[in-house]
């Protein structure tokens, strides 16, 4: 079955340290995104991807970088200038238009 | 732009009672909505979607929506609660714009089950 895969399912940073969540997808889907989500605040978009090699910032993006160098994969590494990286983080792709966006599991990141 | 206003961030119903989550949407273009479900420590599963045609949206569990293009709102509804309905549900809006198209997920509204 088609799907999104994200990894770890559970993540611990150390102090000054850079970690990378990983998303893979199945589903052929051009776009692809990743979410931060807070308990009450929903979801704020960091970064997405509508193609290879191309990517732009959403809302929240200081702190947080990303690469989509194949149309499968789309990792975020959360960088040591994000000073309140503990959080539910989603990656979702969607196959464009009318779709809906189709999500992972989701990391669940918390510092050590 | 697009925003999503989800009224109430925590509904609690009987088990057996109706259920009535609400979603207010604004979009200067034609929208797509959706409504998603969240369980703990899971990503969102979809629910049911609105694109065009028939206003009213039938989903999986028993769950449907009815767009109201008048009142820009697209309230979630089911007949009769189940236990298993306890969880935490978004409503979100689609549409296109100069970035694209971007999805809107409103704040998220967690419904109780009381046996």
């Amino acid at each position: 079955d088609g799907g999104i895969t994200q990894s770890p399912k559970y993540l611990f940073r150390k102090e000054g340290q850079n970690v990378t969540l990983s998303c893979e997808q199945n589903l052929n889907h051009d776009a692809m995104y990743w979410y931060r989500q807070d308990p009450g605040q929903g979801l704020r978009l960091i970064y997405y991807s509508q193609i290879v090699n191309d990517f732009q910032k959403g809302d929240i993006a200081e702190g947080y970088s990303v690469s989509r160098e194949k149309k499968e994969s789309f990792p975020l590494t959360v960088t040591s200038a994000q000073k309140n990286p503990t959080a539910f983080y989603l990656c979702a792709s969607l196959g464009g238009g009318n779709q809906p966006q189709h999500f992972g599991d989701g990391t669940r990141l918390s510092i050590l | 732009a697009q925003s999503v206003t989800q009224l109430g961030s925590h509904v609690s119903v009987s088990e057996g009672a109706l259920v009535l989550l609400r979603c207010n949407y604004s979009s200067s273009v034609p929208p797509y909505l959706f409504w998603y479900v969240q369980y703990p420590n899971q990503g969102l599963q979809l629910l049911l979607k609105y694109t065009t045609g028939a206003t009213l949206v039938k989903g999986i569990n028993g769950f449907e929506a009815e767009f109201k293009k008048s009142e820009t709102s697209f309230h979630l509804t089911k007949p009769s609660a189940h236990m298993s309905d306890a969880a935490e549900y978004f409503c979100a809006v689609s549409a296109t714009n100069t970035g694209g198209f971007k999805t809107i997920f409103g704040a998220g509204t967690r419904l109780f089950v009381k046996a």
